[in-house]
């Protein structure tokens, strides 16, 4: 079965500084790799995706990440933090092509420090 | 830009009685889903719906649930008799009909409290 794992409840950065979300995931067959943010009372938006092609993704907001096929990883990141970036961030995966659920993970809370 | 809408944002009800999430897809979507948050926990899958039927549905998603799309715009979820354990937040989500995983958008939510 497929599986998403965010090590991390909290990642605190100061502002300007670059910052990393962990994620790793477990399925078989190639992985659909998705990024959301999720900001206090709202839903979940999306930030960018994996699918196919160069290993690293551009997404909204000067975000990006990482496939790395043989560590199963498909971390966030941002070169330099801003306060507004605070949010709970979730990392999901779909295992198969066309419109199949998404495993995601638990969350983890960024918390930008001015 | 189009978003997913969510009714109502907050709803309370007694253990037992049925209630009914609304969403609104993004126009130009086909593919609709529901998903759910217990507080604390992962988001989880419930159901998807494609061309008037359920394509796919976890195990959460037992005979007290049921989905429809009643006209062009709506997409329901409803809940016929609900249990404590049904208390969550319930996001709607749409995407396009695609070869490749398509990127599915969510609504806001409906926080449901079942007392």
């Amino acid at each position: 079965a497929q599986s998403v794992a965010q090590p991390e409840d909290q990642v605190n950065v100061a502002e300007g500084n670059p910052l990393t979300v962990k994620c790793t995931y477990s399925v078989s067959g190639n992985p659909y790799l998705f990024w959301y943010v999720q900001y206090p009372n709202r839903g979940l938006q999306f930030l960018l995706k994996y699918i196919t092609g160069d290993n690293l993704v551009k997404g909204s907001y000067g975000f990006e990440a990482e496939f790395n096929k043989s560590q199963t990883s498909f971390h966030l990141k941002k070169p330099s933090a801003l306060v507004s970036d605070s949010a709970l961030y979730f990392c999901a995966v779909s295992p198969l092509s066309g419109n199949t659920p998404l495993v995601f993970g638990k969350g983890t809370r960024l918390s930008v420090i001015a | 830009e189009p978003e997913v809408t969510q009714t109502p944002s907050h709803q309370v009800t007694q253990m037992g009685q049925e209630v009914i999430l609304r969403c609104v897809p993004i126009s130009n979507h086909l593919y609709f889903y529901w998903y759910r948050q217990i507080l604390g926990q992962k988001v989880e899958f419930l159901v998807s719906f494609y061309n008037n039927e359920i394509s796919e549905k976890s195990e959460i998603f037992d005979d007290q649930f049921s989905v429809e799309r009643p006209d062009g715009s709506n997409f329901t979820l409803k809940i016929r008799s609900t249990k404590l354990e049904d208390s969550a937040m319930y996001f709607c989500a749409s995407s396009e009909v695609g070869r490749y995983q398509e990127t599915q958008y969510f609504g806001p939510g409906t926080r449901l409290l079942v007392l």
